[in-house]
């Protein structure tokens, strides 16, 4: 039981480039969050999926979009990278929103420089 | 808007003693869940407790408890016996028990403790 994926664990960007980071869970959880942390602060939500084919803003959405590929994935786009980006992301999921302990994957370390 | 506030920037504490992390919260509401989460330098985010703001009673698994004080918003966790294993970053989370609207699974966190384990 794998749990939360994500790929890819690091990357480097230059300003302006576009890229994926890509979330499968594996527990048939119903919803996904895409989570940024930065140096001296907790995670702050950038967007989340209450359940599939629903998508909607948290509390950082600029610069970002996403994507509910099914049940299983969460798919979190940035257009053009800015420096501002640079952060570690991390995806979570669980069985229904507000009522529902939150899991999370291993996090990716984006570099935009 | 609920914010949650980890006062402690970093903690230590000797192998085998006892440790108290803090943590402070505000919300206007009345049923809501908090949770303590690990982050070793693996980064991956573990949960190491949870606590429904209903129950009165205080959440305890194994070496963690928390003390859980809702008219004063405070939710502290005691690590009892530490092991070098504990050394991690510590984040306090909150969110609302309700499924829908803008707070919807949106966790709130803390802004981290990091506790160092002395051999």
């Amino acid at each position: 039981n794998a749990g939360v994926t994500q790929t890819p664990k690091f990357q480097v960007l230059k300003t302006g480039q576009s890229m994926t980071l890509q979330c499968a869970q594996d527990m048939n959880h119903n919803s996904m969050y895409w989570y940024r942390q930065d140096p001296g602060m907790g995670l702050r939500l950038i967007y989340y999926s209450a359940s599939e084919g629903t998508t909607d803003k948290g509390e950082v959405p600029n610069g970002y979009n996403v994507s509910r590929l099914n049940k299983r994935e969460f798919s979190l786009r940035l257009e053009s990278a800015a420096p501002s980006q640079t952060s570690v992301y991390f995806c979570a999921s669980n069985r229904m929103g507000g009522t529902d302990t939150q899991y999370f994957g291993p996090g990716t370390r984006l570099t935009v420089l | 808007a609920q914010t949650v506030t980890q006062s402690q920037p970093e903690m230590s504490v000797q192998e085998a003693e006892t440790v108290t992390l803090s943590c402070t919260y505000d919300t206007s509401e009345s049923d809501y869940y908090l949770f303590w989460y690990k982050q070793p330098p693996s980064r991956q985010m573990i949960l190491v407790i949870r606590q429904e703001a209903y129950k009165q009673q205080n959440a305890t698994e194994n070496r963690f408890s928390v003390n859980f004080q809702k008219a004063a918003k405070s939710f502290s966790l005691k690590i009892s016996d530490s092991q070098l294993g504990d050394a991690a970053m510590y984040f306090c989370a909150y969110h609302f028990r309700w499924a829908g609207g803008t707070s919807y699974g949106k966790l709130t966190f803390g802004q981290g403790t990091i506790l160092t384990v002395h051999p």
